[in-house]
């Protein structure tokens, strides 16, 4: 199985700042990874997709990078509606597998 | 814009079976394989199963396999995913999600509200 790892589990930012989120793959997943936003008591939001391709809908503050087994996600500003947890996920093969998951805090 | 609804979950004793439904409408249900994924109180994003299109092919996590079966009725834009042998550790909030592309494992674009299924 691919094991995902998420850096950090948490963070504290706060509205305005740029960050960034870390993803990385046990093995290589070429660029078949995608990031999601869940917020509490909700379902999880795709927001990017193959690694650096943004969902339709999805603000452009939202971006992402990386190939192989390191992923990025940055946020350029961040929003009062972006404090939520940040899952990735690969898309590369079954069994599918997530990250453990970043929950970022004000 | 398509949605998901998901159905059937509730109490179930340990060693018991809860049968759930995923309900489609907004899309062309049979073009896309679909998927089921759990998240335990507290805890992260699990993968639990998966049906492509014409329900032919299913694939299941190992923490399932043997006890969970995943099908679909095309004709009624449902999927389902009954649940045998329950233990505690099935606990969790169950999603049914849409795979976007064609590609089975991802990007899984629409996701349902989600089923609490309790185990106790």
């Amino acid at each position: 199985d691919i094991q995902m790892t998420q850096s950090p589990s948490s963070l504290s930012a706060a509205l305005g700042d740029r960050v960034t989120f870390t993803c990385r793959a046990s093995q290589t997943i070429r660029t078949n990874l995608d990031w999601f936003q869940q917020k509490s008591g909700k379902a999880p939001k795709l927001l990017i997709y193959a690694a650096s391709t943004l969902q339709s809908g999805v603000p452009s503050r939202f971006s992402g990078s990386g190939s192989g087994t390191n992923f990025t996600l940055t946020i350029s500003s961040l929003q009062p509606e972006d404090f939520a947890t940040y899952y990735c996920q690969q898309s590369y093969g079954t069994p599918i597998t997530f990250g453990q998951g970043t929950r970022l805090e004000i | 814009e398509g949605q998901l609804l998901e159905s059937g979950g509730g109490l179930a004793q340990p060693g018991s079976s809860l049968r759930l439904s995923c309900t489609a409408s907004g899309f062309a249900f049979s073009s896309y394989a679909m998927s089921w994924f759990r998240q335990a109180p507290g805890k992260g994003l699990e993968w639990v199963s998966l049906v492509i299109g014409n329900g032919g092919n299913t694939f299941y996590a190992d923490s399932v396999k043997g006890r969970f079966t995943v099908s679909r009725d095309n004709s009624k834009n449902t999927f389902f995913l009954q649940m045998n042998g329950l233990r505690a550790e099935d606990t969790a909030v169950y999603y049914c999600a849409k795979d976007q592309k064609g590609r089975i494992v991802g990007p899984f674009d629409i996701w349902g509200q989600g089923t609490m299924v309790v185990v106790s």
